[in-house]
């Protein structure tokens, strides 16, 4: 089945800096890969997602690229503000009738003012 | 607000004993899905129904059961509970998981955390 690494498994970065976290994935298949934060005492939620057709996606400060080549895909965040300070998960999924996606183990981002 | 509802949200009780987590997926989903996060975890996928029957199942023990009703809501049924089960609680959903389909987006609710003591 599909495996997810991700790494750093925590990161701090000064406010204005820029974040960078990155995820690999095993299977090759795999067509969906979304990007969740998650606050505390929070359920995770969906920031931004990219599919295999797409080799990169922006939305405001944050933007996702993909190479699926190196089966790998990456999350960056521009201009870090402490509100961003969170548990950042990647997920893959091979979008089969089942539930395929498999999550990071997260990253614990801090930014700090 | 991601529109999915989980109730309650807090739960303490004492080993042995059993507990029910319920779930309301988003209006139009077909698909509910159970996560467990244990502190400074990932998350854990448990099983997934979808329309009423189950679908997938992940790393549930055989303490745990799951059922999803008509109207779509789900519940998670924990017994015979130990202080290892101590953890948050995620439903999820979405639209529905179409065979051969591209992956679908899930969409989190805010957990129950319970604290078995």
């Amino acid at each position: 089945g599909e495996n997810v690494e991700q790494h750093p498994s925590t990161l701090s970065v000064q406010e204005g800096d820029s974040a960078v976290i990155k995820c690999t994935y095993s299977d090759s298949a795999s067509n969906y890969f979304p990007w969740y934060k998650q606050e505390l005492g929070k359920g995770p939620q969906l920031i931004i997602d990219i599919r295999s057709n797409v080799g990169e996606k922006k939305d405001q400060r944050i933007a996702v690229t993909l190479n699926k080549t190196a089966k790998h895909f990456s999350l960056h965040i521009t201009e870090t503000q402490p509100e961003d300070s969170a548990v950042y998960f990647c997920a893959a999924s091979l979008g089969v009738s089942s539930n395929d996606m498999r999550f990071g183990a997260g990253t614990r981002l801090t930014v700090k003012p | 607000d991601s529109g999915v509802t989980q109730t309650p949200k807090h739960l303490i009780t004492a080993t042995g004993q059993r507990v029910t987590l319920r779930c309301s997926p988003r209006s139009g989903d077909l698909s509910v899905y159970w996560y467990q996060q244990s502190l400074d975890q990932g998350l854990q996928f448990l099983i997934q129904y979808y329309n009423g029957e189950e679908r997938a199942k992940g790393n549930i023990l055989e303490r745990f059961s799951a059922q999803q009703f008509p109207d779509l809501h789900s519940e998670l049924n924990l017994s015979s509970l130990e202080l290892g089960d101590s953890a948050l609680y995620f439903c999820a959903s979405s639209v529905s998981p179409l065979a051969g389909g591209p992956g679908e987006t899930q969409y989190f609710g805010p957990g129950t955390r319970l604290l078995v003591l």
